[in-house]
């Protein structure tokens, strides 16, 4: 079975610059997410969908950040303009739904992009 | 406030070496799960177990183990024999699915567990 899709793996941009990040689920996933995981520090989660809609973008710099999920399947995540404090590796996850306790609610995560602003 | 705690920052091992990753939450929840997720130099999370908050049960999978133990609030994690390709960061994870927190992971900082030869 495919794992989560990441595209690209490494991207350096200068502040103020844009930058988009992809992200394909497994398949069959409702659930899909999109952590921050800056050097040394643990994944936060920044934007969570289930299908199509939002269900939890409390800690996304909305300012700046912006996500979409508009099939339900394939997501977009874009940072505009970008800041020196964005440099962080950007995780996109998955699950089969919000609460599905047969599996244990398992979120299995790409291998990220790699964000460098200088 | 759900919160996970891995005092440990950094662990130094020499193969074949038993090592254990401590891991302490905290949470107001009686329905809660419980992670393990590794991650290599190449930066995918990948998944080693999950335990739900109503299973104590010690888990053994190959030279893995977790403790699971609600009256400390801790999982912890040991490595039998340790080899050098367990070197990687290791992050204990707490998730709440049935509070309205919709299956948001909390992550602790990380164990960074380096196995020389």
């Amino acid at each position: 079975e495919a794992g989560v899709a990441q595209s690209p793996r490494y991207k350096i941009i200068e502040k103020r610059q844009s930058v988009a990040f992809w992200c394909n689920p497994i398949s069959g996933h409702a659930t899909l997410y999109w952590y921050q995981q800056i050097l040394g520090q643990g994944p936060k989660l920044l934007i969570q969908f289930q299908n199509n809609g939002v269900v939890d973008d409390s800690q996304l710099p909305k300012d700046r950040f912006s996500a979409e999920r508009l099939k339900g399947v394939d997501s977009t995540l874009k940072i505009q303009p970008a800041k020196l404090e964005d440099s962080a590796v950007y995780l996109c996850a998955s699950s089969l739904g919000l609460r599905d306790s047969s599996s244990g609610n398992t979120i299995y995560f790409g291998e990220g992009s790699w964000l460098t602003v200088v | 406030a759900q919160k996970v705690t891995q005092a440990q920052t950094e662990i130094s091992v020499v193969e074949k070496e038993d090592v254990t990753l401590d891991c302490v939450y905290e949470t107001r929840d009686t329905t809660y799960y419980l992670f393990w997720y590794k991650q290599p130099p190449s930066g995918e999370l990948v998944f080693l177990i999950r335990r739900n908050s109503f299973d104590e049960q010690n888990e053994i999978s190959g030279r893995y183990s977790w403790n699971f133990q609600k009256s400390t609030s801790s999982f912890n994690f040991t490595i039998t024999a340790s080899q050098v390709v367990d070197s990687a960061v290791y992050f204990c994870a707490l998730s709440d699915p049935y509070s309205g927190g919709y299956n948001k992971l909390i992550f602790g900082a990380g164990t960074r567990l380096a196995v020389h030869p």
